[in-house]
């Protein structure tokens, strides 16, 4: 089992927004900035959302991450088909002196 | 453009040790730390560690500690990855990571992953 805990499934329609939560512990998530990644089958993960709500260039503003306190999320806007993979979060562990994943959400677009 | 090159697939068999390798460009090698992370079929990101490109300090996660190493050759900004005692369960995937900060968890460029069989 992974340390941050993910819904393991989520779905939405085109067009809708869907939210992916992501919870943890004072030792990563209440003390570190959480990240995001997307990884579509077969390929890399490819950084979605860093330091909780800041995205990389290339991201479309439909994706946005929050965070508080021990727990995080990332909303989807407006699904997209292309925007169907696996997302995953992460953040640093200062008992484990190494960061630490969730065990991954797969969405769905119906 | 940064890029993170990994070495080919391989098979081994239970009991055997492999070598992966990472080979980066399009940056200052020594800057960045570099990590090691591992998904199974069907799993998801586990973390196996880190080595500091510059001094070649390491972290390993504690479940490998002992089994895994991690090197690298500033000639060629290479890391390497190196597993040993083989199991059926290390049958995975293997990717080398950049952290874009130190202590952060924030891997900004991926390797292509190499997928390491055990079967006997």
């Amino acid at each position: 089992q992974s340390v941050l805990t993910q819904p393991p499934s989520a779905s939405g329609t085109p067009g809708q927004r869907v939210a992916i939560s992501c919870s943890g512990s004072n030792s990563n998530i209440g003390g570190n900035y959480i990240y995001w990644y997307q990884q579509v089958p077969g390929t890399a993960p490819k950084l979605l959302i860093y330091k909780n709500d800041q995205r990389p260039s290339g991201v479309p503003d439909r994706f946005s991450g929050s965070k508080s306190g021990t727990s995080a999320s990332l909303a989807i806007s407006g699904l997209r088909s292309e925007d169907e993979a696996d997302y995953y979060c992460a953040a640093w562990d200062d008992s484990l002196s190494g960061p630490v994943f969730g065990g991954g959400t797969e969405l769905t677009v119906l | 453009q940064v890029q993170l090159v990994q070495s080919g697939a391989e098979v081994k068999r239970p009991g055997a040790s492999v070598n992966v390798s990472c080979k980066a460009s399009g940056y200052t090698f020594s800057s960045y730390y570099m990590h090691w992370v591992r998904q199974a079929p069907g799993q998801g990101l586990e973390w196996m560690g880190i080595i500091n490109p510059g001094g070649g300090s390491t972290t390993y996660s504690q479940k490998l500690q002992g089994r895994v190493t991690m090197t690298r050759d500033t000639s060629t900004s290479t890391v390497y990855m190196e597993l040993s005692s083989l199991r059926s369960e290390d049958t995975a995937v293997y990717y080398c990571a950049r952290e874009l900060y130190d202590g952060s968890g924030c891997f900004d460029y991926w390797g292509q992953g190499t997928l390491v069989t055990v079967s006997s």
